[in-house]
């Protein structure tokens, strides 16, 4: 079955560093999607990418549809102690637009460093 | 405009009970999704309904079922319980299908 590779699986930040983070696959995607999950709470829409080469900013968080239709990426940029989380890729496959047509990403987990 | 709505936020039950979960969706949202999350398989997409109707089924057995009521309002069903169920059960709205909104989920644990 199809499968989304998402890295880093965790990753620790200082206030003020840029992150990055990013998934691939051996499909080919119509729709990525970019949510953000806090500790007892559901995963939050972050960000939706329609098109390849597209590049969406929601504030200080920046995402990108790979121009292969395989991968795509997210940046946040001068992190903060609220950036903390587990981000997660969802990418939609070619046939259909059915939420059971979304693969998940297994999650990037943010935490802060030490 | 109120968020989607799970209900209970958490839940305990014994190995072979059953049990059933709520989803009240966005005011307007038609389809709704149940997820399952769990440390080691992430989260799988259980089924979709949409206008009543179930839309698309994940991969997991026939122990787990839901439905969809024609207020959009959805419940999910998991019966004869077992230990590996336990997990946070995810339900999310949307207008068509994909760009969703997440509820806080359901915290079952089977014991």
């Amino acid at each position: 079955g199809q499968q989304l590779n998402q890295s880093p699986q965790s990753m620790f930040i200082q206030e003020g560093e840029d992150v990055s983070m990013n998934c691939t696959s051996s499909s080919i995607f119509n729709t990525w999607l970019w949510y953000k999950q806090d500790p007892g709470e559901g995963p939050v829409l972050l960000i939706a990418l329609y098109k390849a080469g597209e590049l969406t900013s929601n504030g200080r968080l920046t995402a990108q549809f790979g121009i292969t239709r395989k991968d795509s990426f997210l940046n946040i940029s001068a992190s903060i102690p609220s950036d903390v989380g587990i981000y997660f890729c969802a990418g939609q496959l070619s046939d259909g637009g059915s939420q059971g047509n979304l693969i998940f990403g297994k999650g990037t987990k943010l935490s802060v460093k030490p | 405009k109120a968020g989607v709505t799970q209900t209970p936020r958490y839940l305990i039950k014994t190995r072979g009970q059953q049990v059933t979960l709520s989803c009240s969706p966005i005011s307007g949202h038609r389809s709704v999704s149940w997820y399952q999350q769990t440390p080691g398989q992430g989260l799988q997409f259980l089924f979709e309904y949409f206008s009543e109707t179930q839309r698309n089924k994940g991969n997991f057995p026939g122990r787990f079922s839901g439905r969809q009521f024609s207020n959009s309002r959805s419940e999910m069903n998991v019966s004869t319980l077992e230990l590996g169920d336990s997990a946070l059960y995810l339900c999310a709205s949307s207008l068509e299908g994909l760009e969703a909104f997440f509820g806080q989920g359901t915290r079952l644990t089977v014991v």
